[in-house]
């Protein structure tokens, strides 16, 4: 089946800093890569997707990145800001499946 | 906005105990999905149903787990009996049709404690 790799496992930065989290994954046939983020005691919400057809995708300060033939994507957030503060998860959707293998997440912490 | 529900939100029984666990997912949304997710890491499928049928169950310890959504719509997981290893979030999720490319929208959770 599917594995996820996520990277780092916490990270801090400066408010206003750029951060980064990588992710690999197994499954050369995976085609579609979404990134949750989970804030304390609260539900993992979607923040940006990407499917296998699309190299780069942007919404305001986030943007992911994927890389098919490395079968790695990274999520890039710009000028971060305390509230961006969470657990953040990368998952991928395996071939002949809907369902999704996440990785075991990235605490981010903005310091002000 | 319509919201993926769950009950009850926290639960703490004694090991060999039976709990159960509710979700009522967006309206509409034909696929439920029940995940597990242990402190510090991902969510883990456990059971996923396309309308009342299974599709994958095969991370779900059968044993002392069962999941059930007998009209299509709400669902319940039952552990019986639970042991501390059980103790984790239970997330519930739902998606419109199970598709590559639709989005699952995540309830609240379940904080189970099993002592």
């Amino acid at each position: 089946g599917e594995n996820v790799e996520q990277h780092p496992s916490t990270l801090s930065v400066q408010e206003g800093d750029s951060a980064v989290i990588k992710c690999t994954y197994s499954d050369s046939a995976s085609n579609y890569f979404p990134w949750y983020k989970q804030e304390l005691g609260k539900r993992p919400q979607l923040i940006i997707d990407i499917r296998s057809n699309v190299g780069e995708k942007k919404d305001q300060r986030i943007a992911v990145t994927l890389n098919k033939t490395a079968k790695h994507f990274s999520l890039h957030i710009t000028e971060t800001q305390p509230e961006d503060s969470a657990v953040y998860f990368c998952a991928a959707s395996g071939a002949g499946s809907y369902q999704l293998t996440f990785g075991k997440g990235t605490k981010l912490s903005v310091i002000p | 906005e319509a919201e993926v529900a769950q009950s009850p939100r926290y639960k703490i029984t004694e090991k060999s105990q039976a709990v159960a666990f509710w979700c009522d997912p967006i309206s509409g949304h034909a696929t439920l999905y029940w995940y597990r997710q242990i402190l510090g890491q991902g969510p883990e499928l456990l059971v996923q149903f396309q309308d009342e049928s299974v599709v994958d169950d095969s991370q779900l310890p059968k044993d002392r787990f069962s999941a059930e959504r007998l009209k299509g719509v709400d669902s319940t997981l039952k552990i019986q009996p639970a042991e501390l290893g059980d103790s984790a979030m239970y997330l519930c999720a739902s998606s419109q049709t199970g598709g590559f490319y639709n989005e699952q929208f995540f309830g609240p959770g379940t904080r189970l404690t099993v002592l």
